[in-house]
């Protein structure tokens, strides 16, 4: 699997936009980039998923590079409740392989 | 409705005791994993089932025995336990077949193993 590279933390103040970046320059054409992100003592949860083009949801937005070797991921007003450890993960679509990175461990400062 | 529940959540046990970590999922997915974390927070997967079938099988000692009843539950059984299997557990299921799109993982809320 092609792999993720994450910061090993990032600090935000609270209620102001957090972008999360992941490189992958190995990705090939039918990977997936996904993040999940785990709150303290729980267990991971889906975030947001994307191919190509950006995505938005209720939670985050995907921003995907033109060549697609890197993402960011976009917290837009970030939480207390966002302090958690965020994973990007490729995911070829064929296979049932998910493996977890380091993740980027987000702090909020209130 | 918990989509994927495990049990028990918290276990603390005896060196080379054998133990069950129970796993459901009421979301009607065809595939199930056991991750494992462990003190410094990596997500390890250990095994993936696919309808029953074993799919993914990492290096994982042959004391971690998963057994697939149906494709609703996937348990864990560990022998002889070790002072190193002390660890977050955690179940998930995802949809696999007939997704195009990029498919989603549903974890439980992990179950904190504790070998003494």
């Amino acid at each position: 699997d092609a792999k993720t590279t994450q910061p090993n933390s990032m600090e935000s103040n609270e209620e102001e936009p957090v972008h999360l970046p992941c490189n992958h320059s190995t990705i090939s054409g039918t990977d997936y980039i996904h993040w999940y992100r785990q709150l303290p003592s729980q267990g991971p949860e889906y975030v947001i998923h994307g191919l190509t083009s950006n995505v938005n949801n209720r939670m985050a937005s995907l921003a995907i590079a033109e060549d697609r070797k890197s993402s960011t991921l976009i917290l837009h007003r970030a939480t207390l409740r966002d302090a958690a450890v965020y994973y990007c993960i490729l995911r070829d679509v064929r296979g049932n392989q998910f493996y977890f990175g380091t993740g980027t461990s987000l702090t909020v400062i209130p | 409705d918990t989509a994927v529940s495990q049990t028990p959540k918290y276990l603390v046990t005896q060196m080379g005791n054998d133990k069950s970590i129970k796993c459901e999922q009421n979301l009607g997915h065809d595939t199930m994993y056991w991750y494992k974390q462990d003190s410094k927070k990596f997500l390890k997967i250990m095994f993936s089932y696919n309808n029953k079938e074993l799919i993914i099988n990492e290096t994982v000692p042959n004391r971690f025995s998963p057994k697939s009843p149906d494709k609703a539950h996937l348990n864990l059984h560990i022998n002889s336990l070790e002072l190193g299997d002390s660890a977050v557990y955690f179940c998930a299921s995802s949809q696999d077949l007939g997704v195009p799109t990029g498919n989603t993982i549903y974890f439980g809320e992990g179950s904190w193993l504790t070998v003494v």
